[in-house]
């Protein structure tokens, strides 16, 4: 069964606008969520991670916002530029253990 | 370029074909991973190493799939008698175990498509 289910499957935004892109997960021995970025015909590139001790995490203009009681973390992409056109995916991982992906949102920034 | 590197990135074989992938990882990772991903999904986990030692098989990993890492450092992916499902982008990542943070890094990929 799918261990982090990702929303939406596909995301149209403006230049300039704010990208949202949220998941969630049910096994609470998760410890570590990461979000990878991906471009075509390349792998998936480490974007920003969070662990479940905070709520919020910025770098730049990528911030993760964790809710733990929720079990629900999510993307924010401000100022979205059409270089930022990629599939987004979350992660999620027990210590030590294997990572479990979402099923990817594809983003598309209009300029 | 010190990333995690992928050999051969495409590879197009007929259905029965024997295939290998080789995955180099970034230097002193001791954690090695094998994933796969398909057109419009994420990656979907079938296996890691800690060192030589292979820790984990997914489900995803039938009988025609073997991983070795023989020396603890590069590791290969062979799938035997090929069939057409088995197209698909074959990932591998590391990571160093004890350090800072989970991250894994990826490589680029090797893209098998099976005719």
């Amino acid at each position: 069964q799918q261990q982090v289910k990702q929303s939406p499957q596909s995301l149209i935004v403006q230049k300039g606008g704010i990208s949202i892109i949220n998941c969630a997960y049910e096994n609470t021995a998760f410890d570590y969520f990461p979000w990878y970025q991906q471009f075509p015909g390349k792998g998936p590139a480490l974007l920003i991670a969070i662990r479940p001790d905070v709520s919020e995490k910025k770098e730049g203009r990528f911030t993760i916002s964790f809710n733990k009681s929720a079990k629900q973390f999510s993307l924010h992409i401000m100022d979205s530029q059409p270089g930022d056109s990629a599939t987004y995916f979350c992660a999620a991982s027990k210590p030590g253990n294997q990572f479990y992906f979402g099923t990817g949102t594809s983003l598309t920034v209009i300029p | 370029d010190t990333g995690v590197s992928q050999d051969p990135r495409h590879k197009i074989t007929k259905r029965g074909q024997n295939v290998t992938f080789r995955c180099d990882p970034i230097s002193e990772h001791n954690r090695l991973y094998w994933y796969r991903q398909t057109l419009g999904q994420g990656p979907e986990f079938l296996t890691y190493f800690q060192n030589e030692a292979q820790l984990e098989k997914s489900r995803l990993l039938s009988d025609r799939f073997s991983a070795e890492r023989p020396k603890g450092s590069f590791s290969t992916l062979e799938i035997q008698r090929t069939e057409q499902g088995d197209s698909a982008m074959y990932l591998c990542a590391s990571r160093l175990t004890g350090s800072s943070g989970n991250t894994i890094y990826f490589g680029e990929g090797s893209w098998l498509t099976v005719v």
